[in-house]
């Protein structure tokens, strides 16, 4: 079946711009996570939703990142006025109800120029 | 909080030779421990898992034993394969957390 997906899988924007990072989990998965890698460095939790809810939000940086899940399916994850700092690797993961295992997509790589 | 160490690398071997990896963590609670691998150009995937103290998580050929005594998930394998090189991470859940902690991986490099 399909994994998990992510779009775009490449994204250069400038300093000071809006970016949209979007993920498909796989169908049927309630829980759905955000991550980010920065180059060298394991990935970083940001955000997990169970269904159209965030449970936990606690590792967003600050409120330039916000994240959406409507329908309890796809979410967008974005970041107003992007600064270079915010260049990583956006990692999505999903899974069913009971948290594991997760299932990871192949990340947005976002570059901030 | 909640972390995870692991060995520095980039760890290199040549092939059949034997593979161990260390990870250590900090944790409150009953945490569940896990190893992801991420093959060049691949997405993060599952290696092995394991949820309480002294369950043996195994996949592939790889091993690793939770040691809640000495808070370590160490990963092994009898017999690397070039196919092995990739990054390994070792990473955490605690009770009624649903994210994941993880170290800061571990390169392997496995030449024929």
């Amino acid at each position: 079946g399909a994994g998990v997906s992510q779009t775009p899988s490449n994204k250069v924007t400038e300093k000071g711009k809006y970016v949209e990072l979007r993920c498909d989990p796989i169908s049927g998965h309630t829980a759905l996570y955000w991550y980010r890698q920065s180059l060298g460095q394991g990935p970083e939790f940001l955000i997990y939703f169970q269904g159209t809810g965030a449970a936990d939000d606690s590792g967003l940086p600050n409120d330039r990142f916000f994240a959406v899940r409507p329908e309890g399916s796809v979410s967008t994850l974005k970041i107003q006025r992007t600064e270079r700092g915010d260049s990583a690797v956006y990692l999505c993961a999903s899974s069913t109800e009971q948290g594991h295992p997760q299932y990871f997509g192949p990340g947005t790589r976002l570059t901030v120029t | 909080g909640n972390s995870v160490t692991q060995m520095e690398g980039p760890v290199t071997l040549s092939e059949e030779a034997f593979l161990t990896i260390n990870c250590t963590y900090t944790a409150t609670g009953y945490p569940s421990l896990f190893w992801y691998v991420q093959y060049p150009g691949e997405g993060l995937q599952l290696l092995l898992k394991a949820t309480k103290a002294d369950d043996k998580g195994s996949n592939k050929g790889f091993e690793a034993t939770y040691r809640k005594e000495t808070t370590s998930f160490h990963l092994e394998k009898g017999s690397v394969q070039v196919s092995d090189s990739a990054v390994y991470f070792c990473a955490l859940t605690n009770t009624g957390f649903q994210k994941l902690v993880f170290g800061t991986g571990t390169r392997l490099l496995v030449s024929p």
